[in-house]
């Protein structure tokens, strides 16, 4: 059983298309996470959210949006793709401070 | 503003060699601290956290608050031990942020 997984592992798409990724977690925790690594394998958090409560980051464009259908689903929305949108998203889902969980990784190439 | 700087990006030694991935950070409150660690093609994965004071595949790291430190040794280098290394603070929303990562590559 993955514990967190995420869908789908790559993702090829133009630019100005919307697209989805998709995370979903078994371990029962209360929050989520998404995080862009860039090719320089430089992790940066986009947005933490549990049930109560969405951070966002400031520098994310407000293209990008986390929809949370329920407390084991957090997925991210990416309108109008732009060529510097391609990297690897990673989700993660955390009970404990800073024991996170992470997904396998999406790799989106926009084109 | 918390950061976390890790000053190289590539650390290369050969296997048997002791090692050490530098992290330093910058942070208002009282840190929490932590090493994750991501092989070639699988997940990022927590390798160790300076409050549990253990040692992991052989790897520790000590909180150093007067150099505001958390570095990584080992004293001998394995070939499976290459890797990313992500030195992490945590804030009080337990939000991680990273540091840049430092490629390590152990030579045979």
């Amino acid at each position: 059983d993955t514990a967190v997984s995420q869908t789908p592992k790559y993702l090829v798409t133009q630019m100005g298309n919307d697209k989805s990724i998709k995370c979903e977690q078994n371990l029962g925790h209360d929050t989520m996470y998404w995080y862009k690594q860039d090719s320089k394998k430089f992790l940066k958090i986009m947005f933490s959210y549990n049930n109560k409560e969405l951070i966002i980051n400031e520098t994310v464009p407000n293209r990008f949006s986390p929809k949370s259908p329920d407390k084991a689903h957090l997925n991210l929305h990416i309108n109008s793709l732009e060529l510097g949108d391609s990297a690897v998203y990673f989700c993660a889902s955390s009970h404990r401070t800073g024991d996170y969980t992470f997904g396998s990784g999406t790799r989106l190439t926009v084109v | 503003a918390q950061r976390v700087t890790q000053p190289e990006k590539l650390l290369s030694v050969f296997k048997g060699a002791p090692v050490e991935l530098k992290c330093n950070y910058s942070y208002s409150g009282s840190p929490e601290l932590f090493w994750y660690v991501q092989y070639s093609r699988q997940r990022l994965q927590l390798l160790l956290r300076h409050i549990s004071r253990e040692s992991i595949k052989g790897f520790t790291a000590d909180l150093n608050k007067g150099e505001t430190s958390f570095h990584l040794k080992k004293p001998f280098a394995q070939e499976e031990d290459s890797a990313m290394y992500y030195c992490a603070l945590s804030n009080a929303g337990n939000m991680l942020t990273f540091g840049g990562g430092t490629r390590l590559m152990v030579k045979p």
